[in-house]
């Protein structure tokens, strides 16, 4: 067990909906970053929160947002959904930066229908 | 940005036999080299890594070589286990004063034979 919390485990939803997927990083953990991993991408890095601010950007799409809230537990909000949205979804915290060692939650698979 | 290469995509070996998964990366500023381990269902936990100012790092049946001239890494399994099979991905990132996300292989699917 990571310690990392994802939730909820499985979601299914319509072209252009809007759904948010939660996570809640390791305990003392102040980086959170969330993660797309589709078949055809494998893994791509979406951004990344530190301490309640927004640290980098990587492929996200201006459909997709996230915040981290004071608690450190953040959400990622995708909105204007899309088939191609059909991935798993990761969220992974560490202690510091990208050279600290990342833990992984067990995803959020969202299925757009 | 950084890219990383990974090879084989699949790679099936007898169980006790030896498996190598090979990176290469784009960006000589990269100096932390992650390994992870994704079986199915679960997502990925981190088995080894390595930092620039090393060449290579053993942890029990797992080694991790780096060569910064060539910009490649590898990972080594030795004396493979049925529970060795999984989707193995390699990383790389660079952290300089901001911070970014690590860059990740496509992944090895690796086999163990029984």
């Amino acid at each position: 067990d990571s310690g990392v919390t994802q939730t909820p485990k499985h979601l299914i939803t319509a072209t252009g909906q809007r759904v948010t997927l939660r996570c809640s990083p390791r305990s003392g953990d102040l980086s959170v970053y969330w993660y797309q991993q589709s078949l055809d991408q494998g893994l791509q890095f979406l951004i990344q929160y530190y301490n309640g601010e927004e640290r980098a950007k990587g492929n996200i799409l201006e459909r997709f947002s996230a915040q981290q809230f004071p608690d450190l537990h953040s959400e990622l909000n995708l909105s204007s959904l899309e088939l191609g949205d059909s991935a798993l979804y990761f969220c992974a915290s560490s202690v510091e930066g990208a050279n600290s060692p990342l833990h992984f939650g067990n995803g959020t698979r969202l299925t757009v229908t | 940005g950084e890219n990383v290469e990974q090879h084989p995509s699949t790679l099936s070996v007898q169980e006790g036999d030896s498996a190598v998964i090979k990176c290469t990366y784009s960006d000589s500023a990269s100096n932390y080299f992650p390994w992870y381990k994704q079986e199915l269902g679960k997502g990925p936990q981190l088995i080894i890594d390595i930092r620039s100012n090393v060449g290579e790092k053993k942890d029990q049946r797992i080694a991790v070589t780096l060569n910064k001239t060539a910009k490649h890494f590898s990972l080594h399994i030795t004396e493979t286990q049925p529970e060795d099979s999984a989707v193995y991905f390699c990383a790389a990132s660079y952290s300089g004063g901001g911070a970014d996300g690590l860059t990740f292989g496509k992944g090895t699917h690796l086999i163990i034979q029984p």
